[in-house]
C-alpha cells in the first residue's frame, strides 16, 4: 500500500522556520518526482516546489524562491522542506505528493500556521 | 506567465451532468489533468492527460481537450459530488506547475 505520512507543521511566528518531513513506503521512491503543494484558507491548491529523483533538480513557485528549501533522502524514502523567513501568507496545510504532474498519491496534509 | 482560469462556482441538480471547464495557453501544448477536494481531505486524481480516467473513479466523470480549454464533465451527479474541483498543467520537464483557481460544485 502507498503510504505518504507528512510531519513538522505547527505555529510559528513570522521570519521564523519550519522543516517539513514527508516518509513514503510501498513505492520505489526513487522512480519518482515528488513535490509539495499547499492550500491556504479559503483559497486553492498552488504548487510550492518539486525535486527530481535524484535530487538534483529542484524547481519553486516564485512566492517561495530564496525561502524555502526542498530536498531528499532516497536512503530513507523521505522529502523534505525547509521553510525560512515564513510569512503570514504561507499559512496553509502542506501535502506531500508523489510526482509533479498526475499526481496519484498524496498525504494528508500537515498545517502550517504563521501567527505572532 | 501561464495561468489556468475556472469559474468559481458551478450548481447541478442531482440527476443532472455538470461540466467545468479550465482555460490557458498552456493546455494547447501539454496535458491537463483534474482533481477533487473535499473539505477536510487530500486531492484526488480524477483525470489524467485531457481524458485519461485511473483506476478506481467511476465512469461518470470524464475529461475533454479543445484547443486551449479542458473540461470535466460528471454525468448524473451525485449528492457525494460536491467539493471542489482543480485543473492543473504545467511543463513537462518539472519547471512549473499551475493549478486553475477551483472550481465549487454545489449538488442542489
Amino acid at each position: 500500500e502507498v503510504q505518504l505520512v507528512e510531519s513538522g507543521g505547527g505555529v510559528v511566528q513570522p521570519g521564523g522556520s519550519l522543516r517539513l518531513s514527508c516518509e513514503v513506503s510501498g513505492f520505489t521512491f526513487t522512480s519518482y518526482w515528488m513535490s509539495w503543494v499547499r492550500r491556504a484558507p479559503g483559497k486553492g491548491l498552488e504548487w510550492v516546489a518539486n525535486i527530481n529523483n535524484d535530487g538534483s533538480e529542484e524547481y519553486y513557485v516564485d512566492s517561495v524562491k530564496g525561502r524555502f528549501s526542498i530536498s531528499r533522502d532516497n536512503a530513507k524514502s523521505s522529502v523534505y522542506l525547509q521553510m525560512n523567513s515564513l510569512r503570514a501568507e504561507d499559512t496553509a496545510v502542506y501535502y506531500c505528493a508523489r510526482g509533479v504532474l498526475e499526481v496519484h498519491y498524496w498525504g494528508q496534509g500537515t498545517l502550517v500556521n504563521v501567527s505572532s | 506567465s501561464y495561468e489556468l482560469t475556472q469559474p468559481p462556482s458551478v450548481s447541478v441538480s442531482p440527476g443532472q451532468a455538470a461540466a467545468i471547464t479550465c482555460s490557458g495557453e498552456i493546455l494547447s501544448k501539454q496535458y491537463g489533468f483534474w482533481y477533487r477536494q473535499r473539505p477536510g481531505q487530500a486531492p484526488v486524481l480524477l483525470i489524467y492527460k485531457d481524458n485519461v480516467r485511473p483506476s478506481g473513479i467511476p465512469e461518470r466523470f470524464s475529461g475533454s481537450s479543445s484547443g486551449t480549454t479542458v473540461t470535466l464533465t460528471i454525468s448524473e451527479v451525485q449528492a457525494e459530488d460536491e467539493a471542489d474541483y482543480y485543473c492543473q498543467s504545467g511543463d513537462n520537464k518539472g519547471l512549473f506547475v499551475l493549478f486553475g483557481g477551483g472550481t465549487k460544485l454545489t449538488v442542489l
